[in-house]
């Protein structure tokens, strides 16, 4: 089993439109939660980190539930430019704070 | 401030050839990390150096690979002898010392390999 599952998409939305991804992780000592944005044949690029108590940048909210060992990242008001795959990402306090990736799931905005 | 530099950003080799792939991190970061994706998989960690120091380099596939951070400035990356299975996109992320995972790493743009 994975240690950072998520659904790899792709998620076919309209411009303007609300999308939700979800990510589940199965190590409890994990650490730190983020969620990174990679373009096709790009460098992964952090998006924003995610806390226990949910933050909101912009369009985007993340949220955190330690005891479900669960993150969500919802996009609101869809846009073009948001086409891309969106990469859980965890690091353990055991280890040297290396990212533990999830495999992404593929975001299609169409107009 | 220049960015994440790997070069080169392709590379085609024949199974058995030797490639090495160089990474300079921006400069005063002493965390480098490399990590790789191979075709269908996800982004996996391979090693970690503070400074000049392999501080974790439990993902290492095999004897194969060696890195090395000379003088704790850029980073080289070798696989010798290379076979089919290490292709794949390698990539490279440093960050500040006293700034780990928290504040996100910058990766550099990767080396895309293929063995053939």
């Amino acid at each position: 089993r994975k240690e950072v599952e998520q659904d790899p998409g792709p998620f076919n939305v309209p411009e303007g439109a609300t999308v939700a991804f979800n990510c589940t992780y199965s190590n409890s000592a994990s650490q730190s939660f983020f969620w990174y944005r990679q373009d096709c044949r790009k460098e992964p690029k952090l998006l924003m980190s995610v806390y226990s108590s949910g933050n909101e940048d912009g369009r985007f909210t993340a949220q955190l539930n330690r005891a479900s060992q669960y993150i969500s990242l919802l996009i609101r008001d869809s846009k073009l430019s948001d086409s891309a795959t969106y990469l859980c990402v965890v690091t353990r306090m055991d280890s040297s704070y290396k990212l533990i990736f999830g495999s992404g799931t593929r975001l299609l905005v169409r107009p | 401030e220049a960015g994440v530099t790997q070069f080169p950003s392709h590379s085609v080799i024949e199974k058995g050839q030797t490639v090495t792939l160089r990474c300079d991190p921006i400069s005063g970061h002493d965390n480098l990390y490399w990590y790789r994706r191979v075709m269908g998989k996800e982004i996996k960690f391979l090693l970690h150096f503070v400074k000049e120091s392999k501080q974790d380099e439990s993902g290492m596939p095999n004897n194969r690979f060696l890195a090395e951070r000379t003088g704790g400035t850029y980073s080289t990356l070798k696989v010798q002898p290379a076979e089919l299975e290490d292709s794949g996109v390698y990539f490279c992320a440093s960050s500040l010392l006293d700034r780990g995972a928290n504040y996100g790493y910058t990766f550099g743009s990767g080396t895309r390999l293929t063995v053939v």
